[in-house]
C-alpha cells in the first residue's frame, strides 16, 4: 500500500463551524505533513510531525490545530475559519525526516469557507 | 534564504515535441533537488530527484541533471504526450524536513 488517503475530498463550512480533515497512511512512514495549496500556487508547508511529535509549525494561525493520534493518522482540526482559508489541503508522508526523502502526497481536501 | 525559480507558464506544445522546463536555485551547501508533478484533481507525485552534483534523475522519459556550476536542474523530455499535461514543480530540500517549491509550470500538450 503506497497511498496516502485523505477524507473528505470536498468540504464546505461556515465561519462558525468546527470540522476535521483526516489523513491516513500504512507505509510505516514516520514523518507526516500538512500543506495548504491555493489555486495556481505551490503548496505551502503548515505542520510537520516527526515520530508523532510536532516538529515544525510554520506560524500557522491557531484556528488550525493539528493532531497525530498515532504513526498512521494525522488530523487537522478547523475552527472559526475565514473565507481566505479556502484552499486545497494536502497531507503528505515520508519514511523519515531526512532532507532527500521522497514525499508521498494524498489527493487533498478541497475546502470552501463561506 | 533558499529559493527556487522556474520558468513561467503555461507552456503549450504539440504532441511529440521536445520539452524543457527551466529551474534554477539559490541555496547554501548542497541541497537535494526534485521535480514533482501534479495532475488535475490530484496531489503531487515525485517525478525524479538528484541528491548531489552531476547526478541525473530520470523517470517516465523525463530527465534532469544537477548542475552545481550553474545552480540549475532543468527538466527535459524528448517526446511529450497528451498525458504529460500537468503542473510541474521544481523543489529543493536543504534543512531537515522543509522542502521549498518553485511556483510551478503548467504544461499543456495538444494532440
Amino acid at each position: 500500500d503506497t497511498e496516502v488517503t485523505q477524507t473528505p475530498k470536498h468540504l464546505v463550512m461556515g465561519m462558525t463551524n468546527k470540522k476535521s480533515l483526516k489523513c491516513e497512511q500504512h507505509m510505516g512512514h514516520r514523518a507526516m505533513y500538512w500543506y495548504k495549496q491555493k489555486a495556481k500556487k505551490p503548496p505551502e508547508l503548515m505542520f510537520v510531525y516527526s515520530y508523532e511529535k510536532l516538529s515544525i509549525n510554520e506560524s500557522v494561525p491557531s484556528r488550525f490545530s493539528p493532531e497525530c493520534p498515532n504513526s498512521s493518522l494525522l488530523n487537522l482540526h478547523l475552527h472559526a475559519l475565514q473565507p481566505e482559508d479556502s484552499a486545497l489541503y494536502l497531507c503528505a508522508s515520508s519514511q523519515g525526516d531526512a532532507s532527500n526523502e521522497k514525499l508521498f502526497f494524498g489527493s487533498g481536501t478541497q475546502l470552501s469557507v463561506l | 534564504g533558499d529559493s527556487v525559480t522556474q520558468m513561467e507558464g503555461p507552456v503549450t506544445l504539440s504532441e511529440e515535441a521536445f520539452l524543457t522546463i527551466n529551474c534554477t536555485y539559490t541555496a547554501t551547501g548542497y541541497p537535494s533537488l526534485f521535480w514533482y508533478v501534479q495532475y488535475p484533481g490530484e496531489g503531487l507525485q515525485l517525478l525524479l530527484k538528484a541528491t548531489k552534483a552531476d547526478d541525473k534523475g530520470s523517470n517516465k522519459g523525463f530527465e534532469a541533471t544537477y548542475r552545481k556550476e550553474t545552480t540549475s536542474f532543468h527538466l527535459e523530455k524528448g517526446s511529450v504526450q497528451v498525458s504529460d499535461s500537468a503542473v510541474y514543480f521544481c523543489a529543493l530540500s536543504h534543512r531537515g524536513d522543509k522542502i521549498i517549491f518553485g511556483k510551478g509550470t503548467r504544461l499543456h500538450i495538444l494532440p
